[in-house]
């Protein structure tokens, strides 16, 4: 079974821009999440989505937006770019449920200049 | 708030000692907690998962336990390898979200 798949893997951008992510989640997996890793702040939840719908979403400013499509697929969206948005963006999908155990993909490095 | 702290940050062993990671969370009303592991650079490769209801899961050479209680996992890792090395990561999950902790960094020499 193919892992979770996250496009591209490199992005350079400039202040100001905006930027779109790809997420693909193993196949069967409806639930998809997306996660900020920084030296500094660590790993933060940014916004979880299953069956279309965000069902939970993190601390961060609505320049970081999403969705999920039919197929599970999800973007993430960060408009207006900052110097402070150059970070690894990880998706993770699961099952839910009681096991809900979150599988990662390779990430996606932003790097803002 | 829950808040997640790992301890050590850093460890650096000889190959062939046994490890023991630790990790503890504020709040016990958890779902599960799972272990990390993540390479340089790379995404996060799931260890263990141990839901709320179980004390302990293993897979290999690694064992993770969970005192809900008290707040307290730890990841024991037997005869450690070279290949052991990277930042280990705890998170737990209570609203269907991982809270992070920020790692321990893992050093394993021959």
């Amino acid at each position: 079974k193919a892992g979770v798949t996250q496009t591209p893997r490199y992005l350079i951008k400039t202040r100001g821009q905006q930027v779109t992510l790809s997420c693909s989640p193993i196949s069967g997996h409806r639930s998809v999440s997306w996660y900020q890793q920084t030296p500094g702040q660590g790993l933060q939840f940014l916004f979880e989505y299953f069956s279309e719908t965000q069902r939970n979403k993190g601390n961060f400013p609505g320049r970081f937006s999403g969705r999920q499509f039919s197929n599970s697929r999800s973007e993430m969206n960060v408009s207006t770019l900052e110097l402070g948005d150059s970070a690894l963006y990880l998706c993770a999908s699961s099952t839910l449920g009681l096991n809900n155990e979150q599988f990662f993909g390779p990430g996606t490095r932003l790097t803002v200049l | 708030k829950q808040e997640v702290t790992q301890i050590p940050a850093a460890l650096s062993v000889p190959e062939g000692e046994n490890l023991v990671l630790n990790c503890s969370f504020t709040d016990s009303a958890i779902y599960n907690l799972q272990w990390f592991r993540q390479d340089p650079g790379k995404g996060l490769t799931s260890l263990l998962l141990i839901q709320s209801s179980q004390r302990e899961q293993t897979s290999g050479r690694l064992n993770a336990s969970l005192d809900k209680s008290s707040g307290r996992s730890t990841l024991y890792i037997a005869a450690s390898q070279p290949g052991d090395s990277a930042t280990y990561l705890c998170a737990v999950d209570n609203t269907d979200k991982l809270i992070f902790g920020t790692g321990t960094r893992l050093q394993v020499f021959p």
